[in-house]
């Protein structure tokens, strides 16, 4: 099946810098992808959908200038969390679905932000 | 937008037990999925399945979309079963909403 890659896995930083999330489709190409956000013993929330070649939509709620989104290739969107802080840690994943196949979303392996 | 509610909340089962886990969607959709989340967060895709019956090994999944509904059934759990088990649903755009989750536990 198809392969979504996010990287890194889990990353430490401290107050006030800012962290990239890669997530990348390895065997096909993904005009569109999405960001979620995951607290502890919750579910998985929509953050955002990320358009190639244009700007990303916000779910209701989500600062657009604290979750930056670029997707700047048909493989690739990254999610910057800027001047993270401790209520920024949270489990993030990105999905990206096959445009020639059939409905089902590939979910990246999820990355674990931790802000001390 | 639509709400999805799965139930129970959680379960504890004994190894070899069966189990029907229960996903309600609010309104129309055409595309559904199963998941299993693992310890380490990573999801695990078990089923598309929109509408109609599929089955892999131990665990199958039945949609009604007419009725709104979507069952996941587990036989013979193993301890490997536990973690949380999520569906989640989208209409048109795949824009995936996740339902409350199922924690299953399988006790040895």
């Amino acid at each position: 099946g198809a392969v979504v890659s996010q990287h890194p896995s889990r990353v430490i930083c401290k107050s006030g810098t800012s962290v990239k999330i890669e997530c990348r489709s390895l065997d096909f190409q993904a005009t569109t992808m999405f960001w979620y956000r995951q607290f502890p013993k919750k579910s998985l929330m929509l953050m955002a959908t990320s358009n190639e070649g244009s700007k990303a939509t916000y779910e209701q709620g989500v600062e657009k200038d604290k979750f930056l989104i670029n997707h700047a290739s048909l493989t690739l969107s990254t999610l910057t969390v800027t001047s993270a802080h401790p209520e920024d840690s949270s489990f993030y994943i990105c999905s990206a679905r096959d445009g020639t196949r059939a409905g089902d979303a590939f979910f990246g392996q999820g990355t674990r932000l931790t802000v001390v | 937008g639509i709400q999805v509610e799965q139930s129970p909340p959680d379960l504890i089962l004994q190894e070899g037990a069966n189990s029907t886990l229960r996903c309600n969607f609010s309104d129309s959709v055409n595309n559904l999925q199963w998941f299993h989340q693992n310890p380490w967060g990573q999801l695990i895709n078990l089923f598309y399945i929109p509408s109609g019956t599929k089955q892999n090994g131990r665990l199958s999944a039945t949609t009604v979309a007419t009725e709104r509904y979507s069952l996941l059934y587990i036989s013979s759990s193993q301890t490997t079963d536990s973690g949380v088990y999520f569906c989640a649903v989208a209409s048109g755009t795949y824009k995936y909403i996740f339902g409350t989750g199922t924690r299953l536990k399988v006790l040895a």
